[in-house]
């Protein structure tokens, strides 16, 4: 079963809104990550929120992680065109991050 | 330039056959992953390895091999007995603990 689940399924903005992607998860973790992936290729790597931390900030993206509520946010702020992507979730299976499960992401479109 | 590639891009498989995918890692990561991922989902685990000659099952190992005899190589073998083989396959390599992983750009088996 999936570990973490990505929230909504696809999201459509204008350039310049800021985007909001929710990440709820079932079992306790170590830590979270968000990645990005474009059409077609490989994920890179956004974020890494560990479960002692409530906030990241990376550039234009914060990540917000709840423990008690088993779920994690990501935002981007003042997005752009470049934005457009799947982002996912990954959590580790409180094994320290011998590997990580991934949900089956948040279409991200930003329209010009 | 460091990084993880994958090898080939585009794989056609005829019914019946074995194919080996290619991962090579300049990273000098401990750890590395096979990810399958269907179209519109998110990543699940094929195998992954901590460490030279050692490696686990994941989620999905059925019909697939791998073996690591060198920190840097982690080939997957697509066998006969998986029976749904077409796929996009991604490779990712990390620290053995924590932190993000690196992705490899993907191969894009077909049956044909």
């Amino acid at each position: 079963s999936q570990q973490g689940e990505e929230d909504p399924q696809a999201l459509s903005i204008q350039e310049g809104e800021n985007a909001t992607m929710n990440c709820s998860y079932k079992t306790s973790i170590n830590n979270l990550q968000w990645y990005r992936q474009n059409s077609g290729r490989g994920l890179v790597h956004l974020i890494l929120i560990r479960s002692n931390e409530r906030e990241k900030h990376s550039g234009r993206l914060r990540v917000t992680l709840d423990t008690s509520k088993k779920s994690s946010s990501l935002l981007i702020t003042a997005s752009r065109a470049a934005d457009t992507a799947s982002y996912f979730c990954a959590t580790d299976r409180g094994n320290y991050g011998q590997n990580f499960v991934f949900g089956p992401g948040t279409r991200l479109s930003v329209l010009p | 330039d460091g990084g993880i590639t994958q090898s080939p891009k585009y794989l056609f498989r005829k019914e019946g056959q074995n194919v080996t995918l290619s991962c090579e890692q300049n990273l000098n990561h401990d750890a590395m992953y096979w990810y399958r991922q269907d179209p519109g989902q998110g990543l699940r685990l094929i195998y992954y390895s901590q460490i030279v000659n050692d490696f686990q099952k994941g989620d999905i190992a059925e019909g697939y091999s791998v073996s690591r005899e060198k920190k840097e190589s982690f080939p997957l073998t697509v066998t006969s007995a998986q029976k749904n083989p077409t796929a996009f396959y991604l490779c990712a390599s990390g620290p053995r603990e924590g932190n993000g992983y690196t992705f490899g750009s993907g191969t894009r088996l077909t049956v044909v």
